[in-house]
């Protein structure tokens, strides 16, 4: 059974950091690009970021970028996301998500979550 | 950054109505699209992935269609456990970018 737990997340000051986790089972990790998903309290879906199954190849929304840093540690099936310099305005869920085998890019597996709360 | 479009926002639909969704691209995606369902307190559940074809254990009564730029996902009959908010998501280009959101509740 494919799991994907959470976990890192937490009370943060404006300008703080903090680093998320990912733990992934039952399925072949290093096969598979993984990501982060967020979602704002009441708002919608946004795309985070994504590293190939090899962590060679990085990608990352504007919002993001230059601030965010994903990785991956393939010994231990585990994926991160290293936040930096955060904003009120990254106050969300953050999902880690597996790609489906047929597209690639849509999500099949999701965790559940964890809580980053941006705030003084 | 491709923009996706859904609309309406709030659909009210009476139990064993039919209902249909629609989600629109800034530019051209062609079928590299999927929709996701997501109920409270709960992660996005992928129901369709490329435009068309159903996930694993997705029922029949779904079913998406459209090509570049213009999108349907349709439940042909409404059961309650239909009840949630429905996204859409493309994968053509980076970054990939969600819609807003279609909330389909009970009329």
């Amino acid at each position: 059974e494919v799991q994907l737990l959470e976990s890192g997340g937490g009370l943060v000051q404006p300008g703080g950091s903090l680093r998320l986790s990912c733990a992934a089972s039952g399925f072949s990790f290093t096969s598979y690009a993984v990501s982060w998903v967020r979602q704002a309290p009441g708002k919608g879906l946004e795309w985070v970021s994504s590293i190939s199954g090899i962590g060679d190849r990085t990608y990352y929304a504007d919002s993001v970028k230059g601030r965010f840093t994903i990785s991956r540690d393939n010994s231990k099936d585990t994926l991160y996301l290293q936040m930096n310099s955060l904003r009120a305005e990254d106050t969300a869920v953050y999902f880690c998500a597996k790609p489906d085998s047929g597209s690639h890019h849509t999500f099949d597996y999701w965790g559940r979550g964890t809580l980053v709360s941006v705030s003084s | 950054e491709i923009v996706m479009t859904q609309s309406p926002a709030t659909l009210s639909v009476s139990p064993g109505e039919r209902a249909t969704l629609s989600c629109r691209a800034s530019q051209s995606i062609s079928s590299n699209l999927g929709w996701y369902q997501q109920k409270p307190g709960q992660a996005p559940r992928l129901f369709i992935y490329g435009a068309s074809a159903r996930a694993s254990g997705i029922p029949a009564r779904f079913s998406g269609s459209g090509s570049g730029t213009e999108f349907t996902l349709t439940i042909s009959s409404l059961q309650s456990e239909d009840f949630a908010v429905y996204y859409c998501q493309q994968y053509n280009n980076w970054p990939l970018t969600f819609g807003g959101g279609t909330k389909v509740e009970i009329k």
